[in-house]
C-alpha cells in the first residue's frame, strides 16, 4: 500500500487558517486521498476526501497538488474544537472502505 | 442516540480470559470493521465483513475472531486474553462503493480494554 508522510505535530491560532500538510509519493493513479481526525477520547470522523480535483466541504478544502504527490488540508478558521490528530490516508477501489491510518498530525489550537 | 454502538466502553480483565466486544449500528451499512489503537498511535484493521456472510482478516487478526450475527451487529472476541491485547478498540461501519457515496467510516466511540 502507498505510504503517507505527515508532521507529527503542528500549531495554530484560533481563528486563523491552518495548513496540514501530507506527502505521498508513491500513490497510484487510483489512490483516493482521505483526511480523518480524532478528537480526544472519540472515534475517528471523516473530513473530506478526493482524487485529483480540489475539494471543499462544510469542514474543510481539500488542496491536492498537479502530480498528485502532495495534498494539503486547509480549515480555513481553526476553533478550538479543531485541536485533533489528523490522518491523511490512501485508500483505492479495491481496499475500499479498508483504511491503513499512520501516527497522523497532532494539531494544537492555542486560544 | 449514537449510529455506531459499542458495549462495553470499559472493561478489565486477567489473562486467558474470553472477552467479547460487541457492536450494532443504525445506519443500515452492509460493511463492519474492526480496529484496534496503541496509545499515541493510529488505528490498525483487526477483521472486517461486508455483509453478513463475509468474514475477512485484516492486519493483525491472530489473537481474534469474529462474528457477524447480522446486519447490524459484528462481535469482537478474544479467546484467550493477553496483555498485550491491553488497547482501545473500535468499530466502524461504511456503505457499498456506489456513486456518490464518499466511502466514509462511520466510527463507535470506543471500548478500552485493559489486559492485567
Amino acid at each position: 500500500d502507498a505510504k503517507t508522510t505527515q508532521p507529527n505535530s503542528m500549531e495554530s491560532n484560533e481563528e486563523e487558517p491552518v495548513h496540514l500538510p501530507c506527502n505521498h509519493s508513491t500513490i497510484s493513479g487510483t489512490d483516493y486521498i482521505h483526511w480523518y481526525r480524532q478528537l480526544p477520547s472519540q472515534g475517528p470522523e471523516y473530513v473530506i476526501h478526493g482524487l485529483t480535483s480540489n475539494v471543499n466541504n462544510r469542514m474543510a478544502s481539500l488542496a491536492i497538488a498537479e502530480d498528485r504527490k502532495s495534498s494539503t488540508l486547509i480549515l480555513h478558521r481553526a476553533t478550538l474544537r479543531d485541536a485533533a490528530v489528523y490522518y491523511c490516508i490512501l485508500t483505492c477501489g479495491s481496499s475500499y472502505g479498508k483504511l491503513t491510518f499512520g501516527q497522523g498530525t497532532i494539531l494544537t489550537v492555542h486560544p | 442516540d449514537a449510529d455506531v454502538t459499542q458495549t462495553p466502553r470499559n472493561r478489565i480483565t486477567k489473562t486467558g480470559k474470553r472477552i467479547m466486544l460487541e457492536c450494532s449500528q443504525t445506519k443500515g451499512h452492509d460493511r463492519m470493521y474492526w480496529y484496534r489503537q496503541d496509545p499515541g498511535l493510529g488505528l490498525q484493521l483487526i477483521y472486517y465483513s461486508f455483509d453478513v456472510k463475509d468474514i475477512n482478516k485484516g492486519e493483525i487478526s491472530d489473537g481474534y475472531s469474529v462474528s457477524r450475527q447480522a446486519q447490524a451487529k459484528f462481535s469482537l472476541s478474544l479467546e484467550s486474553a493477553i496483555p498485550n491485547q491491553t488497547a482501545l478498540y473500535f468499530c466502524a461501519t461504511s456503505e457499498n462503493p456506489g456513486r456518490g457515496n464518499t466511502g466514509e467510516l462511520f466510527f463507535g466511540e470506543g471500548s478500552r480494554l485493559t489486559v492485567l
